[in-house]
């Protein structure tokens, strides 16, 4: 139990488009998803909270414009790197909690998304 | 002072030791501790979670968790090749929505 996917794996684009990343809680609902980027060899940085049926809550110093989160329904968020540029290149990561899972607050996480934007 | 603290490594262990890895955190409240796999190029793996002082056990692995220190630990016995990865402690606050995670700690088995 737990799973959590993400599409894509992995995304190569060119400079100015936008990319979007799709996070799903496979055999669960997932009122609250986690989006993380993590850059080379550094620690994860928590980008924003993404709520059902509301607005995603955004750490301090993410611009909100720049990274869209929807979350739409109990299984999917998706998060949208708009007018993306070569620095936006990471590794993006969702996570989930699953209520009704053995353990409080233990979160899983996708496979995550390799971004390269050239 | 940063909330979750693990000292970055790399630890070098031969293979079958024991691999001892230390994580401390500062919100004394804190009720709900993790400690997550991850390996070169791929997400986080949930190994281990422990929320009441003392020993949790779990095949190679145990977790020790002391709130009055505010101390976490993993040690993984007999320890393998295929251990060698980075290791992050996760602290769940008091009142915490967000988990928050040390910056990992690099662990290397040596055949």
């Amino acid at each position: 139990g737990a799973v959590v996917s993400q599409h894509p794996s992995r995304v190569i684009c060119k400079s100015g488009t936008s990319v979007k990343i799709e996070c799903r809680s496979l055999d669960f609902q997932a009122t609250t998803m986690f989006w993380y980027r993590q850059f080379p060899k550094q620690s994860l940085m928590l980008m924003a909270t993404s709520n059902e049926g509301s607005k995603a809550t955004y750490e301090q110093g993410v611009e909100k414009d720049k990274f869209l989160i929807n979350h739409a329904s109990l299984t999917l968020s998706t998060l949208t790197v708009t007018s993306a540029h070569p620095e936006d290149s990471s590794f993006y990561i969702c996570s989930a909690r699953d209520p009704q899972g053995r353990g409080d607050n233990e979160q899983f996480f996708g496979p995550g998304t390799r971004l390269t934007v050239l | 002072q940063k909330e979750v603290e693990q000292n970055s490594g790399p630890l070098s262990v031969p293979e079958g030791a024991i691999a001892s890895l230390n994580c401390t955190y500062s919100d004394r409240g804190s009720q709900s501790f993790f400690w997550y796999r991850q390996y070169s190029g791929k997400s986080p793996e949930l190994i281990m979670s422990i929320y009441s002082n003392g020993d949790k056990e779990d095949g190679r692995f145990t977790a020790q968790l002391n709130k009055a220190s505010q101390y976490v630990s993993l040690l993984i016995r007999d320890s393998q090749p295929s251990d060698s990865a980075t290791y992050l402690c996760a602290v769940t606050p008091t009142g915490g929505f967000k988990t928050i995670f040390g910056a990992g700690t690099r662990l290397f088995v040596k055949a």
